[in-house]
This record gives C-alpha cells, sequence and structure tokens, in this order.
C-alpha cells in the first residue's frame, strides 16, 4: 500500500512565525502536491513537484513556499505564518503523467492565532 | 476552463437509498476523473475512477456515469449506509507536460440517515 506520511495531525502556531509542515511517501512517486482544504473550496493547489528541486505554483501559491531535496520528501513551507492560512493541508503523491491516482495523506490542521 | 463544479454541496439520504453527486468540467482535455472518499480527520482516499473512452463503470454499490458530450459525470451510491457517511470529491486531470495534477470540485458532504 502506497502509504504518505505528515509529520503532524495538529499545529497551533502564532502569527509572523515560519511553518515548516512535512510529508513523506513510500512508493517512490515522482510526483508531489500540497493541497489546502477549507469548507466549500474543495481541494486548492498550492503547489506541486514532479522532481527532485523541481516546483511549480498551483492555484493558490501565495504566502507558501516548498522544498523537494529528496525524491521521497516535500516540505510546505509558510513564510510568516497569517491567520488567514489557518486550514487543513493535505499532502498527496502521484506516479509521473497524467491520467494517475493521487494517494493523500492524513493532513495537517494548521491553527494560526 | 480548469474548474470542477460539484453539486449539491450537501446531501441527506435514507439507508437504503440512492445518493447522487453532479459533477460538471469545462476543459475536453481533461482524460481522468476519478472520485475520492473522506471521511473526518482522515485524508481523501480514492473510491473509483473513469477515462472518457467508458459511459459508465461500476464497483459494488459505487457507479460513475459520464456523459462526454455534455462534460458531466456523477457518482451514484446505490443502498446507501451510515458507514458512506463522508465527504466526496469529484476531480479531473490532464496529460498536461509530465505533471498529473489534479483538479478538485468543492465537495459534498452525505449523510446517510439509518
Amino acid at each position: 500500500d502506497v502509504k504518505v506520511t505528515q509529520s503532524s495531525r495538529y499545529l497551533v502556531k502564532r502569527t509572523g512565525e515560519k511553518v515548516f509542515l512535512e510529508c513523506v511517501q513510500d512508493m517512490d512517486h515522482e510526483n508531489m502536491f500540497w493541497y489546502r482544504q477549507d469548507p466549500g473550496l474543495g481541494l486548492r493547489l498550492i503547489y506541486f513537484s514532479y522532481d527532485v528541486k523541481m516546483k511549480e505554483k498551483g492555484d493558490i501559491p501565495e504566502g507558501y513556499s516548498v522544498s523537494r531535496e529528496k525524491k521521497e520528501r516535500f516540505s510546505l513551507i509558510l513564510e510568516s505564518a497569517s491567520t488567514n492560512q489557518t486550514s487543513m493541508y493535505l499532502c498527496a503523491s502521484s506516479l509521473l503523467g497524467g491520467s494517475r491516482p493521487a494517494f493523500f495523506g492524513q493532513g495537517t490542521r494548521l491553527t494560526v492565532v | 476552463q480548469q474548474q470542477v463544479k460539484q453539486s449539491p454541496q450537501s446531501l441527506i439520504v435514507q439507508k437504503g437509498g440512492i445518493s447522487i453527486i453532479n459533477c460538471a468540467y469545462e476543459n475536453t482535455a481533461f482524460d481522468y476523473f476519478p472520485w475520492y472518499q473522506q471521511f473526518p480527520g482522515k485524508g481523501p482516499a480514492l473510491l473509483i475512477a473513469i477515462r472518457p473512452d467508458v459511459s459508465e463503470k461500476k464497483e459494488g454499490r459505487f457507479t460513475i456515469s459520464f456523459n462526454k458530450s455534455a462534460k458531466q459525470f456523477s457518482l451514484h451510491i446505490m443502498d446507501s449506509q451510515p458507514g458512506d457517511s463522508a465527504t466526496y470529491f469529484c476531480a479531473a486531470s490532464r496529460r498536461e507536460g509530465n505533471t498529473g495534477k489534479l483538479i478538485f470540485g468543492q465537495g459534498t458532504t452525505l449523510q446517510v440517515k439509518p
């Protein structure tokens, strides 16, 4: 079974803090994604990566950056956390190419106070 | 053109009834249409998926119906059970370069009453 593991289930951070969300997958997938889930808005893509050190912006990249130094690990960075970044963050991975299912982690519920 | 529109936002069905969730898309380049199921506190999990060369796909009580000309697809849950209560997301993707990013609908919260 594909396993995508996010480092934290719940996080509470203060406004202005730098926040790191970590994700690891064990199936040698080329693609990794960070989504944000908010009620009524579905899942919105923040950033994705299709190879080590490669990244592309998704639909809502403002206020976020990412890092992929190893194939199995994809980090989401909130440079200066703000209250409007309070959300559920979901990491996913998939094989390279279109028409592939994505496998999700359990999510990180981030609260910025 | 990148959007996938999902309806209804919420749905209440009696046990044993049929749950129907609809999605519509604009981009005719989409060639993969999965449905994901998410239980509270969990990440979404792939439920069933279809490609545009078939009009229907069935797996157990779950069926996807696909209408290519109308650019619509729907999930039918037959004999709905309380254990099906979850949030359901439709999605679409296309062969965009070497990536496989999924575009998601807004989600439908299904409650199946016993």
